[in-house]
């Protein structure tokens, strides 16, 4: 079936300017996940949505960082007056959640790559 | 001290060799582990999951965990140049909560 898909794949954007990432999780997955994933380090975390809860947000790095889960699906990540040090690739993840199971793993897309010139 | 060590590597092998990948972690609430693959340009793709002490095999991947000394490692057999690429441990505790915890990876080579 179809996995997480992420757009655009790649985004190069001026400094100053708005940017907006797309995500599509898997057709029945309940969360979704947005971490940031800098060269040569680990996944950082930024913002969790599960069905119609408020999202955690404790991970976006400033107030320049929002997200919005329309209808329980599409996600997309607003990043305002980007910054050099916003450069990175922003990854989606999304998880089922299956009874009988008391965790799920998640399943990522491959990203968008964003440069911020 | 971090949630999750790894080491970065890089790991050079021949092809054909059994390969050992490890993380270890300090939170004994993680009771969830994971291991993904990363290609370069990629996003992560999930490997294995278990919950429990033990081993457990898919092929040529091995999962083991070992909740005691809190470590777990990833074994891969006849290692193939396709292999290649960075291996994540991931954790989490028992709940859908947010809360997975990410090591910063290992780059395998697997040189023909």
């Amino acid at each position: 079936g179809a996995g997480v898909s992420q757009s655009p794949s790649n985004k190069v954007t001026e400094k100053g300017k708005d940017v907006e990432l797309r995500c599509d999780p898997i057709s029945g997955h309940t969360a979704l996940y947005w971490y940031r994933q800098s060269l040569g380090q680990g996944l950082e975390f930024l913002i969790y949505f599960q069905g119609n809860s408020a999202p955690d947000k404790s991970g976006l790095p400033s107030d320049r960082f929002s997200a919005e889960r329309t209808g329980g699906s599409v996600s997309t990540l607003t990043i305002q007056r980007t910054q050099q040090e916003d450069s990175a690739v922003y990854l989606c993840a999304s998880r089922p959640r299956i009874p009988g199971q008391v965790n799920s793993p998640l399943h990522f897309g491959n990203g968008t790559r964003l440069t911020v010139t | 001290q971090k949630e999750v060590e790894q080491d970065p590597g890089p790991l050079s092998v021949p092809e054909g060799a059994i390969v050992s990948l490890n993380c270890t972690y300090s939170n004994s609430a993680f009771q969830y582990f994971m291991w993904y693959r990363q290609y370069s340009r990629k996003g992560p793709e999930l490997l294995m999951y278990t919950y429990s002490s033990g081993n457990k095999e898919d092929g040529r991947f091995t999962a083991q965990v070992d909740k005691s000394s809190k470590y777990i490692s990833l074994f891969i057999r006849d290692s193939q140049p396709s292999d290649s690429a960075t291996y994540l441990c991931a954790m989490s505790a028992y709940n859908y909560g947010q809360n997975f915890v990410f090591g910063p990876g290992t780059r395998l080579s697997v040189l023909p």
